[in-house]
């Protein structure tokens, strides 16, 4: 069985300050990990993907993040946020053939 | 051009009466999904479906059910609505082998009133 973490519901930050988005997970076997983006009233769009390879994965809008395995962790970074940024963001986990399990997602609240 | 589309975009009924909801996907991808996301933003997987089989999540009330008349369509019926399924429904759909991640559709907000 897998499962996902999101240790924060919810991340208030000003705009152009860094953001760190946390995400542990929890699998008997290998791991694919993802993390989408929800904007208000609107479906999720991928942001970024772990599969193998280099543990530091850039996505789209600036957002970066970084597999550790030891810490079975892959937390979500922007340097400089934007109001535009303001969302809810879900991590998920795979183990390849099976369906992704999602966290219960972290709305980032970014003010001026 | 959309590559997960869902109708309708919202829907409002009332409890008891049965309803669907369409999903087209125009990405060649093998298996579809169904999520439903409650009012505190948790997704839970509902159901997924390719041509070999449908997997169904055990919780899932036997009033739902997912109808694939061919690969690109996965739609979801539901019989005598209750209070408790007003949510939005998301539908999905992946490769098979799911690297690549899940393209969804924009949501279903089902009300039930």
């Amino acid at each position: 069985a897998q499962s996902v973490t999101q240790l924060d519901s919810q991340v208030p930050v000003f705009e152009e300050a860094p953001v760190e988005l946390r995400c542990n997970y929890s699998s008997s076997v290998s791991v694919y990990l993802f993390w989408y983006v929800q904007y208000p009233n609107q479906g999720l769009q991928l942001l970024l993907k772990y599969l193998s390879g280099s543990t530091l994965v850039k996505g789209i809008n600036g957002f970066e993040a970084e597999f550790n395995k030891s810490q079975t962790s892959f937390h979500l970074r922007k340097p400089s946020v934007h109001i535009s940024d303001t969302a809810e963001y879900f991590c998920a986990v795979s183990s390849g053939y099976s369906t992704l399990t999602f966290g219960k997602g972290t709305m980032l609240l970014v003010s001026p | 051009d959309t590559a997960v589309s869902q109708t309708p975009k919202y829907l409002v009924t009332q409890m008891g009466n049965d309803k669907s909801i369409k999903c087209e996907q125009n990405l060649g991808h093998d298996t579809m999904y169904w999520y439903k996301q409650d009012s505190k933003k948790f997704l839970k997987i509902m159901f997924s479906y390719n041509n070999k089989e449908l997997i169904i999540n055990e919780t899932v009330p036997n009033r739902f059910s997912p109808k694939s008349p061919d690969k690109a369509h996965l739609n979801l019926h539901i019989n005598s609505l209750e209070l408790g399924d007003s949510a939005v429904y998301f539908c999905a759909s992946s490769q098979e082998q799911v690297t690549r991640g899940y393209t969804f559709g924009s949501g279903t907000r089902l009300t039930v009133v």
